[in-house]
């Protein structure tokens, strides 16, 4: 069955510094993947996705993430975070048919000044 | 363009009590979710409707019911309201469909906080 781990439940990070947030996925085929952040009281917004093609990919925001097939992973990644980046992430594989999400549980980051 | 919109925002129930949430979107988009967002544990998907006129179940469907009333609403219903069911609701739309291999992203709505008391 097709499933998603986000390992880091909260990062911190200090205004400016990179970050790197973690996804690991399990699916038997090629994967179609999406990162979305939620800002508190918010919906969720679709950051980047993952269809097919160059294996980085660039998102709003500044944002980008990698696929890697061998390591069923797709971090997402930012060179220097703003106080503005603090939200939860989520990662998500497309499950199945009709456009079907299964979300991981998040990673809330805060960012320090 | 509003995108999808959800009502209320906040509502406080009574175990045993019913309640509606409603959802529209004005993307003319074919598919719509619910989903059910709770702490650790991301977002499940409660039922979709790949289109208008048909629903299924999703990961979690116990004790909630659906109706696509039309192509752009979508609503969920809780018949008998359980302290279990106290999350933040998240209704979706989407364009297009796998078979078409056309996979847009879905667009969410803000939300809506149920408390069950």
């Amino acid at each position: 069955a097709q499933s998603v781990t986000q390992p880091d439940i909260h990062i911190t990070v200090s205004e400016g510094a990179s970050l790197e947030l973690r996804c690991n996925y399990s699916y038997g085929a090629t994967p179609y993947l999406f990162w979305y952040v939620q800002s508190p009281g918010q919906g969720l917004q679709l950051l980047l996705k993952y269809f097919s093609g160059d294996t980085l990919v660039q998102g709003i925001k500044g944002f980008e993430a990698e696929f890697k097939r061998s390591q069923s992973s797709f971090n997402l990644r930012k060179p220097s975070v703003h106080w503005s980046d603090a939200a939860e992430y989520f990662c998500a594989i497309l499950s199945g048919g009709y456009n079907k999400l299964i979300f991981g549980a998040g990673t809330r980051l805060a960012v320090h000044p | 363009n509003a995108g999808v919109t959800q009502t209320p925002k906040f509502q406080v129930l009574k175990t045993g009590q019913s309640m509606t949430l409603q959802c529209a979107q004005d993307m003319n988009h074919n598919s719509m979710y619910w989903y059910r967002q709770d702490p650790g544990m991301g977002l499940r998907l409660i039922y979709y409707s790949a289109s208008e006129g048909t629903t299924d179940k999703g990961e979690v469907p116990n004790g909630y019911n659906v109706s696509r009333l039309n192509k752009r609403e979508f609503s969920l219903r809780l018949e008998s309201a359980a302290p279990s069911q106290t999350s933040v609701y998240f209704c979706a739309s989407s364009e297009a469909l796998l078979a078409t291999g056309n996979n847009q992203p879905q667009h969410f709505g803000d939300g809506t906080r149920l408390s069950i008391l």
